[in-house]
């Protein structure tokens, strides 16, 4: 499968913990995106990269979040100090910087007690 | 027929009918518009675009017709299949940044056997 893989699918954590997700985009692709999606919503963008770099952040990205990128391959993003509004699915997209068409994949599902 | 929901706009169809999805976006500054299908436990996946140059595209079983005067977009499946069943999202984009889409709230399609 030469698609979009995301690791861990779910994570269960428990409040003021550190959480760590990873993404593996399409290899061709130099743009990677990460989006939160709640229930009943459509994905929010929250953060992306050309490469290596991080070009546009949202403004729904707290200093507890952190997305890394280090050989502009697979992608990490952390959250620190995990509270239960974080609790949502958090998938990552990646594309070609010239074209629109994004690639999702399954998504990280976060539930923190 | 459609209904609103607590959570999710529902339609619900018989298979072999015509499904059409609504979808009113808010910025008059979007050029570029996208369709997404999002089954349960996957990510969303593209279903086709339309350029604001346009009104009207055809896919395979799937059209999307533009209206820029009411800024809306429907989406029409047809011959309705129970493989269709999914939350369908719009996506607005403005053409030439960062390829940021924003994403409508979605609609629930249900296709009854």
């Amino acid at each position: 499968d030469t698609g979009v893989s995301q690791d861990p699918r779910h994570k269960i954590t428990k409040r003021g913990q550190n959480v760590t997700f990873r993404c593996d985009p399409i290899s061709e692709h130099n743009r990677l995106y990460w989006y939160r999606q709640t229930l009943g919503q459509g994905p929010e963008f929250l953060t992306y990269f050309q490469n290596e770099a991080q070009l546009e952040k949202s403004r729904l990205l707290s200093d507890r979040f952190s997305a890394e990128r280090p050989k502009g391959s697979f992608s990490t993003l952390e959250i620190q100090r995990t509270e239960q509004g974080d609790s949502a699915m958090y998938l990552c997209a990646s594309s070609f910087s010239f074209r629109n068409e994004q690639f999702f994949g399954p998504g990280t599902r976060l539930t923190v007690l | 027929g459609e209904s609103v929901g607590l959570h999710l706009p529902t339609l619900s169809v018989q298979e072999g009918d015509n499904s059409i999805i609504n979808c009113a976006y808010s910025n008059s500054a979007s050029d570029y518009f996208i369709w997404y299908k999002q089954e349960s436990g996957k990510g969303p996946q593209f279903i086709i675009d339309i350029r604001s140059n346009m009104d009207k595209r055809q896919g395979q079983r799937v059209t999307v017709l533009l209206n820029k005067t009411v800024k809306h977009l429907s989406l029409q499946i047809a011959a309705t299949q129970p493989g269709d069943s999914a939350v369908y999202f719009c996506a607005e984009n403005m053409e030439g940044g960062s390829y940021i889409p924003t994403f409508g709230r979605g609609t629930s399609l249900i296709v009854h056997p």
